[in-house]
C-alpha cells in the first residue's frame, strides 16, 4: 500500500513569490493535515481538511491557505513568501474517524525562501 | 487548549543501555497520546499510541510508554538501545471533534553512542 506522498521534495523561492505544495493521502483516507517544521519553532499545525472542507487552522496568517480536491489530495499555498517561511512542510492523512484519528506522515517538502 | 512538554532536548546514551524520554502534557479534556520518531531528512513515523484501556503501551522497535493520568505524563522507554535508534523523538497529543490535529512537544534528540 502506498504511503502519503508529497511534491516537490525541495522548493526554492524568493521573497514575495508564491509557493504551492502538494500532498496525496493514503488510499481510503479522507482527512489531510498540514504541519510546518521550522528551525527553532518545532512542529506546528497549519491546516486540516476533511471531505473537501477546511475543518480547522492553526495560528498562521491568511497568506497560508489550501484546498482539498474530490480525490482527497490537497495543496498548500503560501503567498507573499517571507524568509521565515523557510521550513519543512509535512502532510499527514487519516481515516477521518470521530475518535482517535491516527495520522500517517509523508516525507515532507523542504521550502527555502531566499 | 493542549500543550506538551518534553523535558530533555538531548539525551545521549551508550549502546545497549536503557533509555527514558520524558513527556508531560496538559489538557482540559481527554486526549489521545502519541510518540513519533523522525530520522534525518525524513517525515514522522508513529512509534506507539495511547487511546484508552491499558496504561502500558507497546510499540514498534521495542519501545513502550506508560500513561499516567495523575501525573499527566507519557514517558517513552526502551530497555536496550541500538545505534539505529539515534533520531529525534516527538511526543504529541490530539483531541476529538474539531481538535483532532496533533500538538507536538519540542522534541528530544536521542543519540546512541558506541
Amino acid at each position: 500500500e502506498a504511503g502519503v506522498t508529497q511534491s516537490p521534495t525541495h522548493l526554492i523561492k524568493t521573497r514575495g513569490q508564491q509557493a504551492t505544495l502538494r500532498c496525496s493521502p493514503i488510499s481510503g483516507h479522507t482527512s489531510v493535515y498540514w504541519y510546518q517544521q521550522a528551525l527553532g519553532l518545532g512542529l506546528q499545525f497549519l491546516l486540516w481538511y476533511d471531505e473537501g472542507e477546511e475543518r480547522n487552522r492553526g495560528n498562521f496568517p491568511p497568506r497560508f491557505s489550501g484546498r482539498q480536491f474530490p480525490n482527497y489530495s490537497s495543496e498548500l499555498n503560501v503567498n507573499a513568501l517571507e524568509l521565515e517561511d523557510s521550513a519543512l512542510y509535512l502532510c499527514a492523512s487519516s481515516l477521518g474517524q470521530a475518535g482517535a484519528d491516527e495520522q500517517f506522515f509523508g516525507p515532507g517538502t523542504r521550502l527555502t525562501v531566499l | 487548549a493542549q500543550s506538551v512538554t518534553q523535558l530533555d532536548s538531548q539525551v545521549p546514551v551508550f549502546e545497549e543501555a536503557p533509555v527514558e524520554l520524558r513527556c508531560n502534557y496538559s489538557s482540559s479534556v481527554s486526549v489521545y497520546l502519541f510518540w513519533y520518531v523522525q530520522y534525518p531528512n525524513q517525515g514522522l513515523q508513529l512509534l506507539l499510541k495511547y487511546l484508552s484501556g491499558s496504561t502500558l503501551v507497546k510499540g514498534i522497535n521495542g519501545f513502550e510508554a506508560e500513561f499516567n493520568k495523575s501525573q499527566t505524563s507519557f514517558h517513552l522507554r526502551k530497555p536496550s538501545v541500538h545505534i539505529s535508534d539515534t533520531a529525534e523523538y516527538f511526543c504529541a497529543v490530539s483531541g476529538s471533534g474539531s481538535a483532532r490535529q496533533l500538538t507536538f512537544g519540542s522534541g528530544t534528540q536521542l543519540t546512541v553512542l558506541p
